[in-house]
């Protein structure tokens, strides 16, 4: 089965600041998903990468997946106590279960003022 | 965006009794929904994956008779936990697959907390 590793797996950042959460798969990813979710609520989808080297920005939010499709990471620019909550990556299984979504350990980020 | 909701948003319940939660996907036909539990501070654990008009397909571990799953029309899908026990208490999220959209896009409800006492 797919395992995703996300470091850290937790993250202070003064407001501000720029961070980088990085999510590693086991086997090789066929989609690649980030959501972030606020404590004791659902989840917020940001960004889904597919193809090797494929980069996307949304806000202060750029997503990455490397070439090598095994390796994706989410940075934030100028982190704002908006962005305080935890950060998940979810990988796509590759056949038979499509829609089936394996989810990484998480990364719980705090802005501090 | 799509909107999924789930119902209730908390429940406390005592020990031995069942427990429903009904995931509802507001603005789209979904012929799949998946239930998935989160501990605290933990990442989501798919549960199973529950299809309208047929069974559900449960993950490895996850109990059928324990959790029951009945997906009855295209926008509702229930979660029953049968005979809740103090470790059953966790965080519920279900998803709903869009069928008019990319073949993988989820959206997720805002989830219900289950506490047994």
């Amino acid at each position: 089965s797919q395992e995703l590793e996300q470091s850290p797996q937790s993250l202070i950042v003064q407001e501000g600041k720029n961070l980088t959460i990085n999510c590693t798969s086991s086997k090789t990813l066929y989609g690649l998903y980030w959501y972030k979710q606020k404590y004791g609520e659902g989840l917020i989808f940001l960004m889904m990468l597919q193809k090797g080297g494929e980069e996307k920005s949304h806000e202060k939010i750029t997503a990455k997946l490397d070439e090598k499709k095994q390796q994706s990471s989410l940075h934030i620019t100028a982190s704002q106590p908006s962005h305080a909550g935890i950060y998940l990556c979810g990988a796509v299984a590759l056949t038979g279960t499509a829609s089936k979504l394996t989810f990484g350990t998480g990364t719980r980020l705090q802005v501090t003022l | 965006g799509a909107v999924v909701s789930q119902h209730p948003s908390r429940v406390i319940c005592k020990s031995g009794t069942s427990v429903k939660i009904e995931c509802r996907s507001l603005d789209f036909q979904a012929t799949t929904m998946f239930w998935y539990r989160q501990f605290p501070k933990k990442s989501l654990m798919l549960m199973a994956t529950s299809n309208e008009g047929s069974k559900a397909t449960y993950e490895q571990g996850v109990e059928k008779d324990k959790f029951l799953i009945n997906h009855a029309s295209l926008t509702l899908s229930t979660l029953t936990v049968t005979s809740a026990h103090p470790e059953d208490s966790s965080f519920y999220i279900c998803s709903a697959r869009d069928p008019t959209k990319t073949a993988d896009t989820q959206y997720f409800g805002p989830g219900t907390r289950l506490t047994v006492l």
